[in-house]
């Protein structure tokens, strides 16, 4: 079952704008990553925060976490059409082992 | 190699026939997950190893499908007695962490089912 809730299912914006996308998950996490899929198959790990911090930069990205709401949000900011692709929250959470699981996934359109 | 490596990158097979999908780790990384991702849909979790202790099955679909991991590194995904539904792309990840933090990624095997 999946464990996180991104929404919206798709976003198109214009180049130079911000982009937010939320994830919603369900069960205490250990932490949150964020992770892009361009067409093709792999994905790529963009940044991570910790289920005791609040809010975490990486050039453009800035991710904030609310584990009382059990959410989190990627801001994309000056978005640029290279941004266009899939983005995907992952938690990692104890089973015994720690299992990272990942939501839907926001389908990002950026217009140049 | 540098990164997760996965064989063959695609493969149809008939239905009923079993297929086994390889996947070669980054050297040294502890933790191993298979993924499977339907066409335009999330990452549907199957199964996930951690060093020698025993893998967390609970998400393979049915008992058709098995993993195993040897020597704690190349992993086997075996699909037996292969259905339509099984058709997708299967994503192995590999990471160093103990807490499930930056999976790496590879380019995945595309199953068709016909």
């Amino acid at each position: 079952s999946q464990q996180g809730e991104e929404d919206p299912q798709a976003l198109s914006i214009q180049e130079g704008e911000n982009a937010t996308m939320n994830c919603s998950y369900k069960t205490s996490i250990n932490n949150l990553q964020w992770y892009r899929q361009n067409s093709g198959r792999g994905l790529v790990h963009l940044i991570l925060i910790r289920s005791n911090e609040r809010e975490k930069h990486s050039g453009r990205l800035r991710v904030t976490l609310d584990t009382s709401k059990k959410s989190s949000s990627l801001l994309i900011t000056a978005s640029r059409a290279a941004d266009t692709a899939s983005y995907f929250c992952a938690t990692a959470y104890s089973t015994g082992g720690f299992k990272t699981i990942f939501g839907a996934g926001t389908r990002l359109f950026v217009k140049a | 190699g540098a990164g997760v490596s996965q064989s063959p990158s695609n493969k149809v097979t008939e239905k009923g026939k079993d297929v086994e999908l390889r996947c070669d780790p980054i050297s040294g990384h502890t933790a191993l997950y298979w993924y499977r991702q339907s066409l335009g849909q999330g990452l549907e979790f199957l199964i996930y190893f951690q060093g020698n202790s025993a893998p967390d099955k609970s998400g393979l679909p049915s008992d058709r499908f098995s993993a195993e991991r040897t020597g704690g590194s190349v992993s086997t995904l075996t699909i037996q007695r292969t259905q339509q539904e099984d058709s997708a792309v299967y994503l192995c990840a590999s990471s160093l962490s103990r807490q499930g933090e930056k999976l790496f990624f590879g380019s995945g095997t595309q199953l068709s089912v016909l």
